[in-house]
């Protein structure tokens, strides 16, 4: 079936490093793919998206490619803050989109230091 | 506008009694999702209804556990009799449940069976 595939965390960067966390899926399909952030004891917020290949999705200095030829979706930011520091998981939704029903990668934990 | 609401946030409880977890999607929301969330096996999608329907309910771990959703306003998901490895924060998530639409996730209830 349908899978996500993320790197394993922690990530510990020190402030305005630059991110990357890969993400590569397996689908039979074509899903849309996904990045959700988690805050300490928060729920899920939707980051960035995109649904079609060579999509870039982008929100508060994050991106990601939609990459079809390498089956990758992988998370950038430039210059993380501290306030960056949070849970990011990676996601495809199955059946193309048509259930909304999301697969999610395991996350990664990213640590911004001062 | 508010978003997803699950209640209680927090609840510890003993082995062997009910739990009840609820939550309020979206106004205007067709589908409703439940998630479970572990260190051990991540976000795993134990049920989803659309239209008030359950459509797939394969991740639901075992008959210890039941969801309903009576109107489009309310779901319940219950664990019947609770056990030590049920705890977890299970999340709720609605989305308008057409395309290739945002799925928006409550913050969680924080289950300890003790």
């Amino acid at each position: 079936g349908d899978s996500v595939t993320q790197m394993e965390g922690p990530v510990t960067l020190s402030e305005e490093a630059f991110l990357t966390i890969n993400c590569t899926y397996t689908a039979t399909g074509y899903p849309s793919l996904f990045w959700y952030v988690q805050y300490p004891g928060e729920g899920l917020q939707l980051l960035l998206k995109a649904t079609k290949a060579d999509d870039k999705g982008s929100n508060k200095g994050f991106e990601a490619t939609y990459r079809k030829e390498t089956t990758s979706f992988h998370l950038e930011k430039g210059s993380v803050q501290v306030s960056d520091s949070a849970v990011y998981f990676c996601a495809l939704s199955e059946d193309g989109g048509a259930t909304n029903k999301l697969i999610f990668g395991t996350g990664t934990l990213l640590a911004v230091q001062p | 506008d508010a978003g997803v609401i699950q209640s209680p946030r927090h609840e510890v409880t003993e082995m062997g009694q009910e739990v009840t977890l609820r939550c309020k999607p979206i106004s205007g929301h067709n589908s409703l999702f439940w998630y479970r969330q572990t260190m051990m096996r991540g976000l795993e999608l134990l049920i989803y209804f659309n239209n008030n329907v359950p459509i797939d309910d394969s991740g639901m771990p075992e008959d210890r556990f039941s969801a309903k959703m009576p109107n489009a306003s309310f779901s319940t998901l219950k664990i019947q009799p609770s056990e030590p490895r049920d705890s977890a924060v299970y999340f709720c998530a609605s989305n308008e449940g057409q395309g290739r639409n945002t799925i928006y996730f409550g913050e969680g209830s924080w289950l300890t069976v003790v």
